[in-house]
């Protein structure tokens, strides 16, 4: 079966330090992944898919088909990354997602 | 554009009895996923909808769930005889196409949190 793995359920880091929330994911052909984003009291919504090769709020995330990893990182984190971070992939041609478990991102002032 | 609306936010029910739950999508979107997050896990695909049309329902349970889009008005997803377990966070999500493209983003509502008792 597909999976999509996060393996931490919570990252704390201090404003300012680098974030590097892991994600990897089961193999199978080429994968669309994506992550998304959800604060609080707020909707998910997408941050970022690795078609795009595009930086989102300053967070970046590499497709590494190798380690079938796609880990997002900010080099500076910033007291409003503080949210519930999803890693996803599309799967089969309908477009549904497989969701990992979620990390949530404290970032402490 | 308001965006995908779900009702209602929170619903209790007791067990046995039958939860309704309502997404209207995006205005111009014709595709509408369910997904189910039950507590401490993430989100899990439940069924793809087209206008009329169940897509892809892999992820439904085998009895009790049900859901359609019909040409008007909102994709309902019904719970027959709920029970405890049902109790989750209940998402949906529409995009303009089949989800998973760059022009095909699914786009999520806030969610119906059913409460079981």
């Amino acid at each position: 079966a597909q999976r999509v793995t996060q393996p931490e359920k919570l990252l704390s880091v201090f404003k300012g330090a680098p974030v590097e929330l892991k994600c990897n994911y089961s193999y199978s052909g080429s994968p669309e992944l994506f992550w998304y984003v959800q604060y609080s009291r707020q909707r998910l919504q997408l941050l970022l898919r690795h078609i795009s090769r595009e930086s989102i709020k300053g967070f970046t995330a590499d497709l590494n088909k190798g380690e079938t990893s796609f880990h997002l990182k900010k080099p500076f984190a910033q007291e409003e990354d503080s949210a519930m971070y999803y890693c996803a992939r599309s799967s089969g041609n309908t477009g549904k997602l497989i969701f990992g478990q979620g990390t949530t991102l404290q970032v402490k002032p | 554009n308001a965006g995908v609306m779900q009702n209602p936010r929170h619903l209790v029910r007791r067990r046995g009895q039958e939860a309704r739950l309502r997404c209207s999508p995006m205005k111009g979107h014709s595709h509408v996923y369910w997904y189910r997050q039950l507590p401490e896990e993430g989100l899990k695909f439940m069924v793809y909808l087209q206008k009329e049309n169940i897509i892809d329902e892999s992820g439904m349970p085998k009895e009790r769930f049900s859901a359609e889009f019909p040409k008007e008005g909102p994709s309902i997803l019904r719970i027959q005889q709920v029970v405890r377990g049902d109790s989750a966070a209940y998402f949906c999500a529409s995009s303009p196409a089949r989800g998973g493209g760059p022009e095909e983003t699914q786009y999520f509502g806030p969610g119906t949190r059913l409460l079981v008792l």
